[in-house]
């Protein structure tokens, strides 16, 4: 079974600090993802990496950086965390090929800015 | 520009009975579509899955069913458990710079009435 797994499920940083979402994948993966959920928004795409070294901006990239320098491991970075950061971060993982692209996701880390 | 729209945020089924969730999209390029199912507090998890070339996709108790001159898909459950109360996204799968990349839809929470 395909695991991914997220540093931490709650954080809660203030306003200004730099906040580190870190993402490990057991599978080999080549694709990496991080999302963020918002009430009546769905499920949006931050950053992606296709390959270690290698990030492409997804549709809401302002506000964030990432890194990925092993295949496995794919970290997401808020260089001055502000309170509209709220939200629920999701990673996912994928195989190139993949059939129907199907991407496998961690549990999810709830970040909170005050 | 939502590309994948779920226009029902919210959608109430007695147990038993077929609940049927709704998604429409606007690009012609997607080639996959797919649902998946979250519980509160974890990840997302792939459902099902439906090539672009077919109309529709079985599987136990799911079925999806894809309408592409309407540009629309849904997914069907029958009979619904109490077990599928969750949120449902739609998501479309659409080859992008170096990856191939899903995009979702806002959601639709199922709750199944005993």
């Amino acid at each position: 079974d395909v695991k991914v797994t997220q540093s931490s499920r709650y954080l809660v940083k203030r306003t200004g600090e730099k906040v580190f979402l870190e993402c490990v994948q057991d599978m080999d993966h080549e694709n990496m993802f991080w999302y963020r959920q918002d009430p009546g928004l769905g499920l949006r795409l931050i950053y992606f990496s296709y390959d270690v070294k290698m990030k492409e901006k997804g549709d809401i990239p302002e506000g964030y950086s990432v890194s990925r320098e092993k295949k496995e491991r794919f970290s997401l970075i808020l260089e001055s965390a502000s309170t509209n950061q709220t939200s629920m971060y999701l990673c996912a993982s994928s195989l190139i090929p993949s059939s129907y692209n199907e991407q496998f996701f961690g549990p999810g880390t709830r970040l909170t800015v005050l | 520009d939502q590309q994948v729209k779920q226009n029902s945020p919210s959608l109430s089924v007695q147990e038993g009975r077929i609940s049927i969730l709704n998604c429409d999209y606007t690009n012609s390029m997607f080639d996959y579509f797919l649902w998946y199912k979250k519980y509160p507090a974890e990840g997302p998890t792939f459902l099902i899955s439906i090539s672009s070339i077919k109309d529709k996709n079985e599987d136990g108790r799911f079925t999806v069913f894809l309408n592409k001159s309407a540009k629309h898909l849904s997914l069907h459950i029958v009979p619904s458990q109490p077990g599928d109360s969750a949120v449902y996204f739609c998501a479309a799968s659409v080859r992008g710079q170096g990856a191939q990349k899903l995009v979702f839809g806002q959601g639709t929470r199922l709750t199944i009435n005993p």
